[in-house]
């Protein structure tokens, strides 16, 4: 399809607890992308992937965080040990070549409780 | 009407009339810039883009101006509708071979007035 979609809209989790996020990039996109946007406002770079392979993880705080394309699957972000810090909304965008022609999803709402 | 970017956040039109929305971004080596729109719920939508060799460029309604010098971006909506309403934000890439990610800006919070 022509549209990012990512599941689910909205996550719940007590601190402590495990979050899993999905996102279907777009069919011929090669690039996905992982964004934080905290208080509706910055967004913070987490990881981008070419295909299967990580792309760019400088923004993953990998203690906690992980993130997988795997082939013919949705692309995953999983935080493990979840902290009240981590609610914020996560986008996932995907694009045919790096940088040009990004399309965004509507985002998973994480909140921490 | 017109914002002046990090230190306004918030920019209030009357409808109809034309808005210009602010932009510094911080590295001299990008090369490329997008401004984003953001309603309520949902992601970015792309609204135009500028490449750095280039110091304007014009849409439907809507003109993205580049001042490298300064390292100043900014978006002019003309004629501002009810549906302009939302969160704008401007981004940046460096092409640099593997580091293609975009930096966003804080945003400005575009409420046009009926």
């Amino acid at each position: 399809g022509e549209e990012v979609a990512q599941t689910p809209k909205h996550l719940v989790r007590g601190e402590g607890q495990k979050a899993k996020l999905y996102c279907a990039p777009i069919k011929g996109h090669s690039y996905v992308f992982w964004y934080q946007q905290v208080l509706k406002n910055e967004f913070k770079f987490l990881i981008s992937f070419q295909n299967e392979n990580v792309f760019d993880e400088t923004g993953m705080p990998k203690e906690r965080f992980s993130a997988k394309c795997l082939p013919n699957s949705p692309c995953s972000l999983e935080i493990q040990a979840t902290k009240l810090e981590d609610s914020a909304v996560y986008f996932c965008a995907s694009s045919q070549s790096s940088g040009y022609g990004y399309t965004f999803g509507s985002g998973t709402r994480l909140t921490v409780v | 009407g017109e914002s002046v970017g990090l230190h306004l956040p918030t920019l209030s039109v009357q409808e109809g009339d034309n808005s210009i929305i602010n932009c510094a971004y911080s590295n001299s080596a990008s090369d490329y810039f997008i401004w984003y729109k953001q309603e309520s719920g949902k992601g970015p939508q792309f609204i135009i883009d500028i490449r750095s060799n280039m110091d304007k460029r014009q849409g439907q309604r809507v003109t993205v101006l580049l001042n490298k010098t300064v390292k100043h971006l900014s978006l002019q909506i003309a004629a501002t509708q009810p549906g302009d309403s939302a969160v704008y934000f401007c981004a940046e890439i460096e092409s640099n071979f593997g580091n293609e990610k975009l930096t966003f800006g804080t945003g400005t919070r575009l409420t046009i007035i009926p």
